[in-house]
């Protein structure tokens, strides 16, 4: 079936960092892809997706790469704030799954200052 | 602004007693959805409801009731056959079926059991 593997985390960086939190997705037929942020107490917002292969979805400084090849949409951000702690999860959806979303099991995000 | 809206935020229960969540959007969406998210762990579907008056079971339905008598309103009931009940549980909606669609989540409620 359908899944996403996400990073273990947490995953800890200073202000500015570079980021990276590596995604790999196992899927048939032609998922779309999508990052979510999840701020403590609240629900998933959002971030960004990709509908096809080599698509790139970027929103707030964050970008990910549709890599049909590696089966993989790695979330990125050159430069970190500490506004940015939250877990992100990385998910899924194709018509071979009912166009249900599966969703990772997220990575924990800390930034200092 | 358009959005979801889940009520109560927090929720607690008596052992062996139902409780109803409730997720309502007035972004004309026809999707909607119910997952369960235990700490440090994903999220889990519950129940989802492509039109009104129809809804499937997802992964872990069995404990839970929903109803989709509405567009805009998609409860949850949690019922005392659910032998774990404590969970955030968190409502979303998209605005069709299909593979584009991202989805938009409410903030939440938090069922805790006494």
């Amino acid at each position: 079936g359908n899944s996403v593997t996400q990073m273990e985390g947490p995953v800890t960086l200073s202000e500015e960092a570079f980021l990276t939190i590596n995604c790999t997705y196992t899927a048939t037929g032609y998922p779309s892809l999508f990052w979510y942020v999840q701020y403590p107490g609240e629900g998933l917002q959002l971030l960004l997706k990709a509908t096809k292969a080599d698509d790139k979805g970027s929103n707030k400084g964050f970008e990910a790469t549709y890599r049909k090849e590696t089966t993989s949409f790695h979330l990125e951000k050159g430069s970190v704030q500490v506004s940015d702690s939250a877990v992100y999860f990385c998910a899924l959806s194709s018509n071979t799954g009912g166009f249900k979303t599966i969703f990772g099991a997220g990575t924990r995000l800390f930034v200092k200052a | 602004d358009g959005g979801i809206t889940q009520s109560p935020k927090y929720l607690f229960r008596k052992e062996g007693q139902n409780v109803t969540l409730s997720c309502e959007q007035n972004l004309n969406h026809d999707a909607m959805y119910w997952y369960r998210q235990d700490p440090g762990q994903g999220l889990r579907l519950i129940y989802y409801s492509q039109i009104v008056n129809d809804f499937q079971k997802g992964d872990i339905a069995e404990g839970y009731s929903v109803s989709r008598e509405k567009k805009e309103s998609f409860p949850l009931t949690v019922t005392s056959a659910q032998k774990n009940p404590t969970a955030f549980y968190l409502c979303a909606s998209s605005m069709a079926t299909g593979t584009d669609y991202g989805y938009t989540f409410g903030s939440g409620t938090r069922l805790t059991v006494v």
